[in-house]
């Protein structure tokens, strides 16, 4: 069990390019969750989401990002044009359950961390 | 809309000496983590606790949680240097409901000094 895998560790990007993040859960997780940390913060809750659905995108801003978990293949999180203020740390996260019924919380992966220049 | 707190933000300890840091949130909630961060590593789950009056220990850390004054403390005893990093408390504000998220503080960042 390789745990939580996120893709690439580091990114660097152009103003206006594209950003694609990567997250392969846990085997056996169908739970995934993204999470942004800006420098010096903490954690910031972006979007949950089940095989194949959204279920809460509520920490997503409105234009430009995007999430999907097909059913084949890794989560994918999508930043379209970014600009310098998306620069930060893209934590994946995955549980076997709902994130209320399990005990024992998420398993985190160790990030992608964002550099837009 | 819910809110997570930690003091201090900063802490800077004698290697053996005893410390807390607290985290107060301010809506209803019984289930409360704490994370330990390395620098530029992910997030580490330390402590779950999932009611009022819950302990948990580890080693030189001890984690309790009070739902009624929406207060849980991480406290460190005979600190060592391999204690240094960022913890984060985090609450799931699914207090009868269902979120599916957690809200994170701002984190303490503990230094520790030998």
């Amino acid at each position: 069990n390789a745990g939580v895998m996120q893709n690439p560790r580091h990114l660097v990007r152009r103003r206006g390019q594209e950003a694609r993040l990567r997250c392969s859960p846990v085997k056996g997780h169908s739970h995934v969750y993204w999470y942004r940390q800006l420098p010096e913060e903490g954690l910031k809750f972006m979007v949950y989401l089940q095989k194949e659905n959204i279920i809460d995108e509520s920490g997503m801003p409105k234009e430009r990002f995007s999430a999907e978990f097909p059913k084949e293949g890794p989560s994918i999180l999508r930043i379209q044009q970014v600009v310098r203020g998306d620069s930060a740390a893209y934590f994946c996260a995955s549980s076997l359950t709902i994130l209320w019924d399990t005990a024992s919380g998420y398993t985190f992966g160790s990030g992608t961390r964002l550099t837009v220049v | 809309e819910l809110k997570v707190e930690q003091n201090p933000l900063f802490l800077s300890m004698q290697e053996g000496k005893n410390y807390t840091i607290y985290c107060n949130y301010s809506t209803t909630s019984d289930r409360l983590y704490w994370y330990r961060q390395d620098p530029g590593k992910s997030l580490e789950s330390l402590f779950v606790l999932l009611s009022n009056g819950a302990v948990k220990q580890e080693g030189r850390l001890m984690a309790s949680l009070d739902t009624k004054a929406r207060l849980s403390t991480l406290h460190i005893t005979a600190a060592v240097h391999d204690l240094s990093a960022t913890y984060f408390c985090a609450v799931d504000p699914n207090y009868g409901g269902a979120t599916n998220k957690l809200i994170f503080g701002t984190g303490t960042l503990l230094a520790v000094q030998p």
